[in-house]
């Protein structure tokens, strides 16, 4: 199956600091992905679509000044959580899908990144 | 109301055990819908899709009822290995998924 990396896994910072998170497709062509943010013992809870070349699409409730996503290329996407506050300390996940407007098709997750901030 | 719900759990079962879960979502225009399974502190992988005709993949079936908006996992045979976290997962369209709080599932010796 396609794989999909994330990097950093786990990261540690102070709060009012920034912290980007990278996104990768290593075997095919994403032209969309997905993060997600998982509170402990909570569902996942998606927090924007991005599409390559174009601006994210944000659920409701997030802010998109505060949780900068970039998509430069196809096989790239990063959040940046900017002025992090621990209330910012989650599991972030992203997925990745080469056919967004297929019913059926797959998205692959990333093994995600673990954010705690002090 | 959630969008997705499932029973929290856990649901504790001895090895062999037979055991179900079940999962109701609220949007009736959903697409496809889907289990994954998620391990502590990982990220969750695809069990199965789930179909109106039902579908099975070795100990796993899965089914699909649109008209009560309701999907089922049942699991035969527990093994210890199948011990973690089930997620409902609704695609409400253009690949949005909407996941379920997940439902727990230990499976002891």
């Amino acid at each position: 199956g396609a794989v999909v990396s994330q990097h950093p896994s786990w990261v540690i910072c102070k709060s009012g600091t920034s912290v980007k998170i990278e996104c990768r497709s290593l075997d095919f062509q994403a032209t969309t992905m997905f993060w997600y943010r998982q509170f402990p013992k909570q569902s996942l809870m998606l927090m924007a679509t991005s599409n390559e070349g174009s601006k994210a699409t944000y659920e409701q409730g997030v802010e998109k000044d505060k949780f900068l996503i970039n998509h430069a290329s196809l096989t790239l996407s990063t959040l940046t959580v900017t002025s992090a506050h621990p209330e910012d300390s989650s599991f972030y996940i992203c997925s990745a899908t080469s056919n967004p407007g297929g019913r059926r098709s797959e998205q692959y997750f990333g093994p995600g990144t673990r954010l705690t901030v002090t | 109301r959630k969008e997705v719900e499932q029973d929290p759990g856990p649901f504790n079962v001895p090895e062999g055990a037979t055991v179900a879960f079940n999962c109701t979502y609220s949007n009736s225009a959903s697409q496809s819908f889907f289990w994954y399974r998620q391990d502590c502190r990982k990220e969750p992988k695809l069990l199965m899709s789930v179909y109106s005709s039902g579908n099975e993949d070795g100990r796993f079936t899965a089914q699909l009822n649109r008209a009560s908006q309701y999907i089922s996992l049942l699991i035969r045979d527990s093994k210890l290995s199948d011990s973690a976290t089930y997620l409902c997962v609704v695609n409400t369209g253009f690949q949005k998924l909407v996941f379920g709080t997940g439902t727990r599932l230990l499976v002891s010796p």
